[in-house]
């Protein structure tokens, strides 16, 4: 079947550490996103990719870095800058960029200890 | 910029009643795409329903309908008939068509939805 995979679904970080969230699709998608999700907020937008070997900034794009080296990967890097990286983590792909559906992974939901 | 905003952080319904979630969204555009997602307990995101803003005529997916009133910037989502699992938090959500923003979803808060039985 195909899909959005996200690994892991449960992550515990040390203050100072980076951390690598995985995203993987089957469904040959050329866009791919990362979002985050705190209480009582809605989703924002961290990073967007259109395209292999392009990426661009959403709105809180600042302690993340990704890369996408693959149509089929987009990982994201919770890097020790990001002040309040407790929060949950959703990945997402679409098709083409004005089709407008995304398709979203389980998520990775991320606890700074 | 644009943004979403829902009103209704909670809402609750009986089994097999009608219920509506409010969505405002504030916009230059004149060509968008909005969106209704649902997220049950599991997290994970589903599409429940999309509105083209150059269509006139309300999208319906069975029980879901919508009711887009494109110069009030009111994008509604009506559940009939509410089961048990469409409990949820949902989510409104608006995306350009084109321009520099286009991949780009905005979402509203979100509006906790629970069904009684």
């Amino acid at each position: 079947d195909g899909g959005i995979t996200q690994s892991p679904k449960y992550l515990f970080r040390k203050e100072g550490q980076n951390v690598t969230l995985s995203c993987e699709q089957n469904l040959n998608h050329d866009a791919m996103y990362w979002y985050r999700q705190d209480p009582g907020q809605g989703l924002r937008l961290i990073y967007y990719s259109q395209i292999v070997n392009d990426f661009q900034k959403g709105d809180i794009a600042e302690g993340y870095s990704v890369s996408r080296e693959k149509k089929e990967s987009f990982p994201l890097t919770v890097t020790s800058a990001q002040k309040n990286p407790t929060a949950f983590y959703l990945c997402a792909s679409s098709r083409e960029v004005f089709t407008g559906e995304l398709f979203f992974g389980e998520g990775s939901r991320l606890t700074v200890l | 910029a644009q943004t979403v905003t829902q009103s209704q952080p909670e809402m609750s319904v009986q089994e097999a009643e009608t219920v509506t979630l409010s969505c405002t969204y504030d916009t230059s555009e004149s060509d968008y795409y909005l969106f209704w997602y649902k997220q049950p307990p599991s997290r994970q995101m589903i599409l429940v329903i999309r509105q083209e803003a150059y269509k006139q005529q309300n999208a319906t997916e069975n029980r879901f309908s919508v009711n887009f009133q494109k110069a009030a910037k009111s994008f509604s989502l009506k559940i009939s008939d509410s089961q048990l699992g469409d409990a949820a938090m949902y989510f409104c959500a608006y995306r350009s068509a084109g321009g520099t923003s286009y991949g780009k979803l905005t979402f509203g808060q979100g509006t906790i939805l629970t069904v009684h039985p």
